[in-house]
């Protein structure tokens, strides 16, 4: 039962332009959720959290959105940069749970200069 | 930010050895650490949730006696892969959660290390 789900394997984009990258999950009980950012044979790295209190959060480049009611996030970068180019993970979390995260399958974001 | 290690970085064993993963906290304490394990291309699974001084809790599917957790003090936690086996070669990745509590405390995780069993 997969409860964090990222439907897009791959996105390539151009250098300058917007990347959007999807997450759906289905445990309504989630509320809180993360993007990592990785690189092969590496950890993830912490990019930015949303609470769900919150339908956006903003950090730079990097901007979440979420839509508790389509149980849906999504993650803009904009603008892309080839140093962007990895691995990306949404993760969820519910308070009541230890704070353990559920991930999802990863999206390989490709920004091509 | 905070800085998670873990030794080895990568380890080869015969099949039917033990390995022990490490996995610190170097500037910060950690009640709580994750061990996770990645396959190829796929997601990052949570084996189990380790806090210091107590037993783990291992996810379904997880066998509590061959992946053997310890986390004696705020800043380590080990994972003992008993009896390795080919289909045990994969990429394992701990996280450690500050001290401060809260279940919402962002979690830093290492750099992971990879097994081969053979």
């Amino acid at each position: 039962d997969q409860q964090v789900k990222q439907n897009s394997p791959s996105l390539s984009v151009q250098e300058g332009r917007i990347s959007i990258l999807n997450c759906d999950y289905t445990n309504s009980m989630f509320d809180y959720f993360l993007w990592y950012k990785k690189y092969p044979a590496e950890g993830p790295t912490f990019l930015i959290s949303i609470s769900s209190i919150k339908d956006k959060n903003e950090d730079g480049r990097f901007t979440v959105f979420l839509n508790k009611s389509a149980k849906h996030l999504s993650l803009h970068i904009v603008p892309s940069q080839p140093g962007d180019s990895a691995v990306y993970f949404c993760a969820a979390s519910d308070s009541s749970n230890t704070g353990k995260l559920i991930f999802g399958q990863g999206t390989t974001l490709q920004v091509k200069p | 930010g905070a800085v998670v290690s873990q030794h080895p970085s990568w380890v080869i064993c015969k099949s039917g050895t033990s390995v022990k993963i490490e996995c610190r906290s170097l500037d910060f304490q950690a009640t709580t650490m994750f061990w996770y394990r990645q396959f190829p291309k796929q997601s990052l699974m949570l084996m189990a949730t380790s806090n210091e001084g107590s037993k783990a809790t291992y996810e379904q599917g997880v066998e509590k006696d061959k992946f053997l957790i310890n986390h004696a003090s705020l800043t380590l936690s080990t994972l003992t892969v008993t009896s390795a086996h080919p289909e045990d070669s994969s990429f394992y990745i701990c996280s450690a959660r500050d001290y401060t509590g809260g279940a919402h405390n962002e979690q830093f995780f290492g750099p992971g290390t990879r097994l081969t069993v053979l």
